[in-house]
Formats: structure tokens, C-alpha cells, sequence
């Protein structure tokens, strides 16, 4: 079973540029999620989709960030400008479902950002 | 606000040893689920444990979830050079979504 699969893996940028990942989940997953992750923190859940509607995107900065996920299946995370504190690693996970939880999720390699 | 903190931030043991984490969090919860991450595997699912169980095992895994003390530990038995990696417990908690910790990095010496 191929796992999920993120784009680019690097990407280094210049303040106030924009920037774009994609994020392809495991077929049939319906449930997909962001995570930024900084050096040394944990995953911060950005947005929760499941199938085309967004579950909790409570910590998504909406001035900068945005998400879709087209047909319920590949998502696109953009930021929109870009700040130094954005530079960090964006981890795309799916997971079967969303119920309260009980699926565990899976996570892709990641997106590393890196800005100027 | 962070929901589980893991204890100790970083652990280092032999091979053969054992080595346990905590994670303690501070509303009521759903489930908590461990998580593995390293440079070669990304971060990868260990196990779940539901707010109704109080101790799950897996391989080599144990772990127990006390709610009274809002709580969970992870004991890895016998371990192995390739258990080096960061550790994190996350949360599923009612009106709020899914919340990891800041993680504890195992060194795993040989």
C-alpha cells in the first residue's frame, strides 16, 4: 500500500514569498490533516479535513494560510506571505476516518521550509 | 494550550535496558496515542489506548493510562539501537482536536 506522499520535500524561500505543498493521502483515506512542526516541538495540527469539508482549522493562521482539498482526495497548503517563523517542517497524515479519534493517522515524509 | 507533556525531555540508555517515558495531560480525554519519530521513518503510529483501558501491549511496547492522575506511560522493554527516536503522546479530547506533546528523544546506546 503506497503511504502519503508530500511535495516538495525541500523548500527555501525568501520573506514574504509565497509557497505552496501538496499532499496526496492514502487511497480511500477520508480524513486528512496538516501539522507544522518546529525544531524541537511537536506536530501543531493546522486543519483537519474530512472528505472536501474542513473538521477544525482553529489553529490556522487564515490571514497567511490557506487549504483546500479538491474532490476529497489531494490537499494544497499555501502561505501567503511568508514569515521568518513559518520556517519549519509541514507534515500532511490521513487517517480511515475521523471518530473521535480511534484511527490512527499516517503521516507523510514532510515538507521542510526553510525561510529567509 | 499544550494538552500532554512528555517526561523526561530526553533519555539515554543501553541497549538491553528498558526505558520509559511519561505523558501527562490536563483535561479529560477520548484516547492517547503514542507516536515514533525518526529521520528514516518519518513519525509513525505505536499504539492507542482508549480512556476506558488502563494497559495495552504491543511487541515490545507497554502502555498504561491512569485518568485518575491524568497520566500515561510508554515502557519500551529490551531495546534496541533502532528505538532511538523522538517519542509523543497525543490527545484526542472532547471539543478539542488532536494535540501532541513536546516529544522525549531516546538515545538507544550500543
Amino acid at each position: 500500500e503506497a503511504g502519503v506522499a508530500q511535495s516538495p520535500r525541500y523548500k527555501i524561500i525568501e520573506k514574504r514569498q509565497s509557497v505552496a505543498f501538496w499532499c496526496n493521502p492514502i487511497s480511500g483515506h477520508a480524513t486528512l490533516y496538516w501539522y507544522q512542526q518546529i525544531l524541537g516541538q511537536g506536530p501543531k495540527l493546522l486543519i483537519q479535513f474530512q472528505n472536501n469539508g474542513v473538521v477544525d482549522d482553529s489553529q490556522l493562521p487564515k490571514d497567511r494560510f490557506s487549504a483546500e482539498r479538491l474532490k476529497g482526495v489531494d490537499s494544497t497548503l499555501k502561505i501567503q506571505p511568508a514569515k521568518l517563523e513559518d520556517s519549519a517542517v509541514y507534515l500532511c497524515a490521513s487517517s480511515l476516518e475521523w471518530r473521535g479519534g480511534l484511527n490512527e493517522q499516517f503521516f507523510g515524509p514532510g515538507t521542510r521550509l526553510t525561510v529567509l | 494550550s499544550q494538552q500532554g507533556e512528555e517526561d523526561p525531555q530526553a533519555l539515554s540508555i543501553q541497549e538491553g535496558e528498558n526505558a520509559t517515558m511519561n505523558c501527562s495531560y490536563k483535561t479529560s480525554i477520548n484516547n492517547l496515542q503514542w507516536y515514533r519519530q525518526n529521520s528514516g521513518r518519518g513519525l509513525v503510529h505505536l499504539i492507542l489506548i482508549r480512556s476506558n483501558e488502563r494497559e495495552k501491549h504491543s511487541g515490545r511496547l507497554r502502555v498504561t493510562l491512569d485518568t485518575s492522575k491524568k497520566s500515561s506511560s510508554l515502557l519500551i522493554t529490551a531495546s534496541r539501537a533502532a528505538d532511538t527516536a523522538s517519542y509523543f503522546c497525543a490527545t484526542d479530547a472532547p471539543n478539542q482536536n488532536f494535540v501532541f506533546g513536546p516529544g522525549t528523544r531516546l538515545s538507544v546506546l550500543p
